[in-house]
């Protein structure tokens, strides 16, 4: 167990719904990161918070609302989605931003599934 | 345009073979080379982060080595085994959050 936690971990929506996705880390790690993975591309780097902070957005469209109330919770807001947002969505955390060491590595959630129809 | 590309995309081998995986990256605003496991329907898990040029990490049967020069990282697993099947990814780092992975290799280790 990794101790990052995601829920759910499959969701279907239509265009037109409302949906949240939440991020959980029980590791008392300061940053918190939302990943996207479509199919057969790698992993690309949605948000970024620091310390509750945004301190990323990677050009992504504004049908994507993150929301970070607090150290331990990262949320993924979605509306009116389109079918190319179907993919798989990492949480993860570390205890700092910058990854340049064995002791701030990132751990990561177990992803959600999503698919819009 | 920064990339990183791994090689190859995916292989089987028989349990007790060695193998070994490529990570290519720019060798230009390195900071770390980060190499994750993932299994299906699991968490990616941290296997190694290497910094300097020459590194080389092992765990268990796992090994890695890094060349920051040349741009290249190479992933060893000796005597696969069933349970390592799974994709392997790497991840190059250039800055605070400048994160960029590669697309990984599935390995799967027949019995």
């Amino acid at each position: 167990e990794t101790g990052v936690t995601q829920t759910p971990r499959h969701l279907v929506m239509g265009m037109t719904n409302k949906k949240s996705l939440k991020c959980e880390q029980h590791l008392g790690h300061n940053a918190m990161y939302w990943y996207k993975q479509s199919a057969k591309k790698p992993l690309e780097l949605m948000f970024v918070y620091s310390l509750e902070e945004r301190v990323e957005n990677n050009s992504v469209p504004s049908r994507f609302s993150p929301e970070c109330p607090n150290s331990s919770h990262l949320f993924l807001h979605l509306h009116t989605l389109q079918p190319e947002d179907s993919a798989l969505y990492l949480c993860a955390s570390s205890q700092h931003l910058l990854l340049e060491s064995s002791y701030n590595e990132q751990f990561f959630g177990p992803g959600t599934r999503l698919t819009v129809l | 345009i920064l990339n990183v590309e791994q090689s190859p995309q995916s292989l089987h081998v028989q349990e007790g073979d060695s193998t070994n995986f490529t990570c290519s990256f720019p060798s230009s605003n390195f900071y770390a080379l980060h190499w994750y496991r993932w299994e299906t329907a699991k968490s990616p898990e941290a296997l190694f982060v290497m910094t300097l040029n020459g590194d080389e990490k092992k765990k268990g049967r796992i090994s890695a080595t890094l060349n920051t020069k040349e741009g290249y990282s190479y992933l060893y697993i000796k005597g696969s085994q069933p349970e390592d099947s799974a994709t392997y990814l790497c991840v190059h780092t250039s800055g605070t959050y400048k994160y960029i992975f590669g697309t990984g290799t599935r390995l799967k280790v027949l019995a």
